[in-house]
């Protein structure tokens, strides 16, 4: 079975300090990784993955998540956030055997910044 | 542009009344799932399809149905809605590979009462 743990239901920053969602996953084989986020009234965006290779992978606005299979975490890190992040992101979980292709999703985690 | 579409956005229905959720990919793709998310719960998979005519449970399938007779579409049937069925759905479809992500469509708000 594959599963994730986003431990913070929401995570406040100040605009401009760095920003840190945690996710910590759990799978029986490799783990193939992701993080989404989704705006008000908007479905869910693909912002990275991480398949293999670099440890440190970079997504798109100017996110980036840090695989750690020792820890089985995936957080997902902004060296400056903004305003415009605050949204609800979520962690989810590929084991590569998984049949049906699935992807386990973690509960979630509301980010606001404030200005 | 490569999308995944649903309807309707949103809609109010009573207990009982048939109703079905419209989804349609233009990318293609091989894999096609159904989600619903709740509040602290996250995603959970109602159904989901590897190919055409090939459907199959997900997490939570209970008072669902789906159908894939066409690649671009898969439907999401709700024969006797409850309002334990009130819900923000999703449809995603990828490519079907173990390194592939969803692309999802922007959502179904269902209220039954």
């Amino acid at each position: 079975a594959q599963s994730v743990a986003q431990p913070e239901d929401q995570v406040n920053v100040a605009e401009g300090n760095p920003l840190t969602v945690k996710c910590t996953y759990s799978v029986s084989g490799n783990p193939y990784l992701f993080w989404y986020v989704q705006y008000p009234n908007r479905g869910l965006q693909f912002l990275l993955k991480y398949i293999t290779g670099d440890n440190l992978v970079k997504g798109s606005y100017g996110f980036e998540a840090e695989f750690n299979k020792s820890q089985t975490s995936f957080h997902l890190k902004k060296p400056s956030a903004l305003v415009s992040d605050s949204a609800l992101y979520f962690c989810a979980v590929r084991d590569w055997r998984a049949a049906g292709n699935k992807l386990t999703f973690g509960g979630g985690t509301r980010v606001l910044v404030k200005p | 542009e490569a999308q995944v579409t649903q309807n309707p956005r949103y809609l109010i229905t009573v207990t009982g009344k048939k109703l079905t959720v419209t989804c349609s990919q233009n990318m293609n793709h091989e894999y096609m799932s159904w989600y619903r998310q709740d509040p602290g719960l996250g995603l959970r998979q109602i159904y989901y399809s590897m190919n055409v005519e090939v459907t199959d449970k997900g997490d939570v399938p209970e008072g669902y149905k789906v159908s894939r007779k066409e690649k671009r579409n898969f439907p999401l049937i709700l024969e006797s809605p409850s309002p334990n069925q009130t819900s923000l759905y999703f449809c995603a479809s990828s490519l079907g590979g173990a390194s592939d992500g969803y692309t999802f469509g922007s959502g179904t708000r269902l209220t039954v009462v």
